[in-house]
């Protein structure tokens, strides 16, 4: 089945500087890549995805880059701010079928200080 | 608003009982909803396909005895936690399984058995 792994663990910035977080994923079959922020007790909030057949998207400060290739995609958010603080998760869709069928990565915590 | 109505959102039930937590489609006919559990300060993992007027889908290590998943309609799915013990207090969530949107979740429900 696939397998999703997610760098860094915990990751801590300074307001204004830029996040990376990384995804590698196993299963080339998969053509659904979404990235989600978890706050504490709540569903997972979707902030941006990407299909396989893109190789980048942005959304205002939050882009998402796909190298089908290597199996892996990462998120980058720009211009951080303390209310970007939270859980990241990134995800992919097992065996190209469903969107709502999804093996998660690990989580990032993402700090950002003032 | 939400289009996946999960209830109850929180439930403390006593080691040996059993809970049912439910999930609502809201605005389509899903006919397979996923289930998620979510352990603290931990990724989701994926339980369960439901599949509506037909049996479940479990993951490998989900005992299909202990986690009972009904799908009776195109807008419900069951999940039933039978005879709970304390390594089943979780977060578990629901999201529906559409093609190809993006996945729409649940508000989770915390379960913690005492």
């Amino acid at each position: 089945g696939e397998n999703v792994e997610q760098h860094p663990s915990t990751l801590s910035v300074q307001e204004g500087d830029s996040a990376v977080i990384k995804c590698t994923y196993s299963d080339s079959a998969s053509n659904y890549f979404p990235w989600y922020k978890q706050e504490l007790g709540k569903r997972p909030q979707l902030i941006i995805d990407i299909r396989s057949n893109v190789g980048e998207k942005k959304d205002q400060r939050i882009a998402v880059t796909l190298n089908k290739t290597a199996k892996h995609f990462s998120l980058h958010i720009t211009e951080t701010q303390p209310e970007d603080s939270a859980v990241y998760f990134c995800a992919a869709n097992a065996g190209g079928t469903s969107y709502g069928k999804l093996t998660f990565g690990q989580g990032t915590i993402l700090t950002v200080h003032p | 608003g939400a289009v996946v109505s999960q209830h109850p959102s929180w439930v403390i039930c006593k080691s040996g009982t059993s809970v049912k937590i439910e999930c609502r489609s809201l605005d389509f006919q899903a006919t397979t909803m996923f289930w998620y559990r979510q352990f603290p300060k931990q990724s989701l993992m994926l339980m369960a396909t439901s599949n509506e007027g037909s049996k479940a889908t479990y993951e490998q290590g989900v005992e299909k005895d202990k986690f009972l998943i009904n799908h009776a309609s195109l807008t419900l799915s069951t999940l039933t936690v039978t005879s709970a013990h304390p390594e089943d207090s979780s977060f578990y969530i629901c999201s529906e399984g559409r093609a190809s949107t993006e996945a729409f979740f649940g508000q989770g429900t915390r379960l913690t058995v005492v």
